[in-house]
């Protein structure tokens, strides 16, 4: 089955505990992603990867790390979480990097920074 | 910068009854334009893509249609059912990737 999983589900953390978001598909695409979602400010991107050892910022980078090593992974790293980056996070990815195809998205991770 | 509203923020409607959901965009220069379903606390379901040559695509009671010159998408669910009831997002992407820029999205509720 075609999928993009994510792991955790559901973490709660204290500030300043690094922490990694996993997340993988199985699809071989070139494209990854990662959004945050927040009431009222709904979905925003955070990095994105156009292919492996390929990563850029988007909009609300601060504080993040992702890194692409293998095609298939892309983890989100918080170095130091701060109670601003509680938040629903989602992975995404497609298989055109600049192509009109649909992205396909994980089931969230729900993060608590306390 | 590609901005993407979506209103009204939320709507209701007898079981039945046609939805008709808007999306608006500022950069006529969009890729594509995407429809997504959200069910509460889950993940985002895609339904509808429409490629920036397209004007329309359909897949079963669900039509989406672009209109780049007006900076309109129009998402039209017929027949709507309870089940239908969910929030509802575009997303635009623009030609240097495949970056999607949300919309706040339109939280439906169709009562029995």
């Amino acid at each position: 089955e075609a999928q993009v999983t994510q792991n955790p589900r559901y973490l709660i953390t204290v500030t300043g505990k690094k922490l990694t978001v996993t997340c993988s598909q199985n699809m071989n695409h070139e494209y990854m992603s990662w959004y945050r979602q927040d009431p009222g400010l709904g979905l925003r991107q955070i990095y994105y990867s156009m292919n492996v050892e390929v990563t850029d910022k988007g909009d609300v980078p601060e504080g993040y790390k992702v890194s692409r090593k293998e095609k298939r992974n892309f983890p989100l790293i918080l170095e130091s979480p701060s109670p601003n980056q509680t938040s629903l996070y989602f992975c995404a990815s497609s298989g055109l990097a600049g192509g009109p195809d649909t992205q396909y998205f994980g089931p969230g991770t729900r993060l608590t920074v306390l | 910068k590609q901005e993407v509203t979506q209103i009204p923020a939320a709507l209701s409607v007898p079981e039945g009854e046609n939805l008709v959901l808007n999306c608006s965009f500022t950069d006529s220069a969009i890729y594509n334009l995407q429809w997504f379903r959200q069910d509460p606390g889950k993940g985002l379901t895609s339904l509808l893509l429409i490629q920036s040559s397209q004007r329309e695509q359909t897949s079963g009671r669900l039509n989406a249609s672009l209109d780049k010159s007006s900076g309109r998408s129009t998402l039209y669910i017929a027949a709507s059912q309870p089940g239908d009831s969910a929030t509802y997002l575009c997303a635009g992407s623009g030609a240097a990737g495949n970056k999607l820029t949300f919309g706040g999205g339109t939280r439906v509720l169709v009562k029995p």
